[in-house]
């Protein structure tokens, strides 16, 4: 079975650009999660979609940063426009609703975005 | 507000010789209490996880952590290190739906 994947796995941009970044939870997951660790500090919650809908999106920095669960199924967190202190790794992480597995959180490789 | 506290940034053992990661939290309830690595290149992966009953968790190769209440601790262990344990660490707590995470502890394996 997949397990949560990402993409890309590392962007390079200009301050001021657009950035978009895919994640794809594990089939049948409907939690879904994204964090984001910053150069050598801890890694720190954004938001929490249940299914298509935002759970929890107190962790999100501010509103140059929109993301979406259309359908339930993947997720993109679009950075727009991008500044330097955006660079980091951002992480998606997916787990079950329910059942006996519903606190584990399964995370992805990983984007690494550099803003330059 | 729950959070975590890793020990060490660093952290450098020879081959063989015991791995200890030291992981303190705060917490108003009983947590659910996590340990993910990190290899290069790779996601975080699970290595164990406390959520109720015994205190001493056994994890993926050969890690264990125990669960200490008193001391607001659950730190991680390994008899004996092997060069394949070098990564990145890291602890977390999970009071709600998220997860709260320690800053992570690198650990370097010399041969």
């Amino acid at each position: 079975e997949a397990g949560v994947t990402q993409f890309p796995s590392h962007s390079v941009i200009e301050k001021g650009q657009t950035v978009t970044l895919r994640c794809d939870p594990i089939s049948g997951h409907d939690n879904l999660y994204w964090y984001r660790r910053v150069m050598g500090k801890e890694i720190k919650f954004l938001l929490h979609f249940v299914k298509e809908s935002k759970q929890d999106e107190s962790g999100m920095p501010n509103n140059r940063f929109l993301a979406e669960r259309t359908g339930g199924t993947y997720s993109t967190l679009k950075v727009q426009p991008a500044e330097l202190e955006d660079s980091g790794v951002y992480f998606c992480a997916s787990s079950e609703l329910t059942g006996g597995s519903r606190n584990i959180q399964y995370f992805g490789a990983g984007t690494r975005l550099s803003v330059l | 507000a729950q959070s975590v506290t890793q020990l060490g940034s660093h952290v450098s053992v020879s081959e063989g010789a015991l791995v200890l990661l030291r992981c303190n939290y705060s917490s108003s309830v009983p947590p659910y209490l996590f340990w993910y690595v990190q290899y290069p290149n790779q996601g975080l992966q699970l290595l164990l996880k406390y959520t109720t009953g015994a205190t001493l968790v056994k994890g993926i190769n050969g890690f264990e952590a125990e669960f200490k209440k008193s001391e607001t601790s659950f730190h991680l262990t390994k008899p004996s290190a092997h060069m394949s344990d070098a990564a990145e660490y890291f602890c977390a707590v999970r009071p709600s739906n998220d997860m709260r995470f320690g800053a992570g502890t690198r650990l370097t394996v010399k041969p």
